[in-house]
C-alpha cells in the first residue's frame, strides 16, 4: 500500500523549533516529488514547500521562507520539514503530500503542530 | 486572503448538481495545470481531479473538472449524502514560484 506518515508534531514555545519527517512506503521513494501543506483550525489548505526527487530542486511559500527548511533522505525513504523561529500562527496540522505541486498524493494523515506559551 | 477565489460555500439536495468555481489570474490558472480536492470532516485532503479534468482511478465519473482561461470548474453531479466536504482547488504560480489554494468550498447536501 502507497502511504506516507508523518511525525514530529508536539506543543512548542513561540521562537522554538520542530522538526516534522514524512516517512514514505509502498512505492520508489526517490522517483516521486514532496510537498508540505499545512492546515490551521478551522481555516484552508495553505501550501508550504516542495522537493524534487534528488532534492535539487526546492521551492518555498513566502510565509515560511527562511524559517522551514525541506530535506529529503532517499535512503531512509524519508523527507523532513525543520521549522525554526516558530510563532503562534504557525499552528496547524501539518500534512506531506507526493508527487507534483499541487500534489496528486497520496497525503498523510497530518501531524499536529501547536505553537503556545 | 488565498490567491484562487472559491465561494465559501453552497449547498444543493441529492440528487442535484452543483458547480464549484475556482478564479485565477494569467500566472497561475492560466499558465498551469488544475487539481481539486475533497476533505471530509477530520480526514487529509483526497484528490479528485489532476491536470484540469483527469479523473484518478476510483473516482467516480459524477465528479468532472474543466478551465477556461483564468477559471476552472468542478462539477458534481447526482449529489449524495457523502459528498458533503470542502473542496479545494490549487494550482502551480509561476509568479510567486509557489503552490496556491483555494479558500476551499464547503458544500452541504440537504
Amino acid at each position: 500500500e502507497v502511504q506516507l506518515v508523518e511525525s514530529g508534531g508536539g506543543l512548542v514555545r513561540p521562537g522554538g523549533s520542530l522538526r516534522l519527517s514524512c516517512a514514505a512506503s509502498g512505492f520508489i521513494f526517490s522517483s516521486y516529488s514532496v510537498n508540505w501543506v499545512r492546515q490551521a483550525p478551522g481555516k484552508g489548505l495553505e501550501w508550504l514547500s516542495f522537493i524534487s526527487t534528488s532534492g535539487t530542486t526546492i521551492h518555498y511559500a513566502d510565509s515560511v521562507r527562511g524559517r522551514f527548511t525541506i530535506s529529503r533522505d532517499n535512503a531512509k525513504n524519508s523527507v523532513s520539514l525543520q521549522m525554526n523561529s516558530l510563532r503562534d500562527d504557525d499552528t496547524a496540522m501539518y500534512f506531506c503530500a507526493r508527487e507534483g505541486t499541487p500534489p496528486r498524493g497520496p497525503w498523510g494523515q497530518g501531524t499536529l503542530v501547536t505553537v503556545s506559551s | 486572503q488565498s490567491v484562487l477565489t472559491q465561494p465559501p460555500s453552497l449547498s444543493a439536495a441529492p440528487g442535484q448538481k452543483v458547480t464549484i468555481s475556482c478564479s485565477g489570474s494569467s500566472s497561475n490558472i492560466g499558465s498551469n495545470y488544475v487539481s481539486w480536492y475533497q476533505q471530509l470532516p477530520g480526514t487529509a485532503p483526497k484528490l479528485l481531479i489532476y491536470e484540469n479534468n483527469k479523473r484518478p482511478s476510483g473516482i467516480p465519473d459524477r465528479f468532472s473538472g474543466s478551465k477556461s482561461g483564468t477559471s476552472a470548474t468542478l462539477g458534481i453531479t447526482g449529489l449524495q449524502t457523502g459528498d458533503e466536504a470542502d473542496y479545494y482547488c490549487g494550482t502551480w504560480d509561476g509568479s510567486l514560484s509557489a503552490g496556491v489554494f483555494g479558500g476551499g468550498t464547503k458544500l452541504t447536501v440537504l
